[in-house]
């Protein structure tokens, strides 16, 4: 069975930090998804990274895959309130009848 | 705009009973999927499909039953809710086996 883990489970910060949250695991995935969701909601995605190595930026946030396609980053500059949320990563397997793993999630608080 | 949408939003149902919750995708998508979301486990896949007359099982499908007789709709039936299946269960559908989720804005359950 692939499991993923993400840190922190939660997280709390000033306006302006800079923050990173990290998803791992022990399989190796063909492409990962980091997917933010907000209360009330369904997760809605923010980029997919495929190769090993992958670097993804999206305005103030970049997104790393790792070089053995077995974890990825999030990094955020200079947080805003707006960034508040729950954030998923998903791995991506070859399996194709159940493709999707996701990870507990890092919940995000950006206190202005 | 293509939607995916659930009803009802929020349901209290008594244990024992039937209940079923609605998945409606506009998207025209072959893929569908039913996941529950609880604290601390992240999003686990119940059941999915891959077209009409499709159902598979997935990681926690004890006690739910999915059919598919349309593109459109994959409704989730519990078949005698249980206190533990309170929780908030998410559809989504894609388009391909590893193309991004689009996920509805969730079903609230409650089993007293």
């Amino acid at each position: 069975t692939q499991l993923l883990e993400q840190s922190p489970q939660f997280l709390s910060i000033q306006e302006g930090e800079n923050l990173t949250v990290y998803c791992n695991s022990s399989s190796v995935f063909s492409s990962l998804q980091w997917y933010r969701q907000e209360p009330g909601e369904g997760p809605v995605l923010l980029v997919t990274v495929v190769t090993g190595g992958e670097v993804k930026k999206l305005k103030r946030l970049t997104f790393q895959f790792g070089d053995a396609r077995k974890d990825s980053s999030l990094h955020i500059t200079a947080a805003q309130p707006g960034d508040t949320g729950l954030y998923l990563c998903a791995g991506v397997g070859d399996n194709y009848g159940q493709n999707f793993v996701f990870g507990p999630g890092t919940r995000l608080s950006v206190l202005p | 705009d293509a939607e995916i949408t659930q009803s009802p939003r929020h349901k209290i149902t008594e244990t024992g009973r039937q209940v079923t919750l609605a998945c409606h995708q506009t998207w025209n998508h072959n893929n569908m999927f039913w996941y529950r979301q609880d604290l601390g486990h992240g999003l686990r896949l119940i059941h999915y499909s891959y077209g009409v007359q499709d159902t598979n099982k997935g990681e926690v499908s004890d006690g739910y039953s999915v059919s598919r007789s349309n593109t459109e709709d994959l409704p989730l039936t519990l078949e005698s809710a249980a206190s533990s299946q309170t929780s908030v269960y998410f559809c989504a559908s894609s388009e391909a086996g590893d193309s991004p989720l689009h996920f509805g804005n969730g079903t609230r359950l409650t089993v007293t």
